[in-house]
């Protein structure tokens, strides 16, 4: 069964602290994402990553970084929290090629107090 | 700029109807178009792809329709049960890039008893 897998599905974080959300996908993609959702807003692109060390911006990054040291794994890190990043993080992958369907984790739900 | 509509945020039927979703884009013409269902608090999951030159596609209940004219898709799921109460989302490759994709921001679905 093939699976992308979010390390966290509940966080609770302090404004200023750093956060590492993590994910990681077992059907050897080449593409990685990081998606927030929030109600209205629908699903925005973070930043996403096509191979190993490579990463490119979505539509809304500021406030993120990400790290792909490795194939199946995909950080998104926030530096510094603060309240406006709680929302409910969604990570996907999929294989380069036309059409390809996306695959997303469970979600990671980060409230920032 | 580019902008994917969803034509409500909610929609109430009748179990046994038809449920028709909308998703509306302007300023592009996708070479294809796939949509997906969401649970709550969970990742959204694919349900079916279209492509462009293709007018319908249908799997088992569901039908989808492409309209490359009036720039519009339609989701038809007939028969409809309680189980298929979910979010429903859109989402097509934006220009210029093959790697990612942009949703809507769904149409939340309640089929009643």
């Amino acid at each position: 069964d093939v699976k992308v897998t979010q390390s966290s599905r509940y966080l609770v974080k302090r404004t200023g602290e750093k956060v590492f959300l993590e994910c990681v996908q077992d059907m050897d993609h080449e593409n990685m994402f990081w998606y927030r959702q929030d109600p209205g807003l629908g699903l925005r692109l973070i930043y996403f990553s096509y191979d190993v060390k490579m990463k490119e911006k979505g539509d809304i990054p500021e406030g993120y970084s990400v790290s792909r040291e490795k194939k199946e794994r995909f950080s998104l890190i926030l530096e510094s929290a603060s309240t406006n990043q709680t929302s409910m993080y969604l990570c996907a992958s999929r294989h380069t090629g036309f059409a390809g369907e996306l695959f997303f984790g469970e979600g990671s739900r980060l409230t920032v107090l | 700029s580019q902008k994917i509509e969803q034509n409500s945020e909610a929609l109430n039927i009748q179990e046994g109807k038809t449920a028709t979703l909308t998703c509306n884009y302007t300023n592009y013409s996708p070479a294809y178009l796939q949509w997906y269902r969401q649970d709550p608090g969970r990742g959204p999951v694919f349900l079916l792809l279209i492509r462009e030159n293709e007018k319908e596609k249908r799997k088992e209940r569901l039908k989808v329709t492409f309209d490359t004219t009036l720039k519009q898709s339609l989701f038809h799921i007939t028969a409809s049960q309680p189980a298929d109460s979910a979010t429903y989302l859109c989402a097509l490759d934006p220009p210029g890039s093959a790697r990612q994709l942009t949703f809507g921001s769904g149409t939340q679905l309640t089929v009643l008893p």
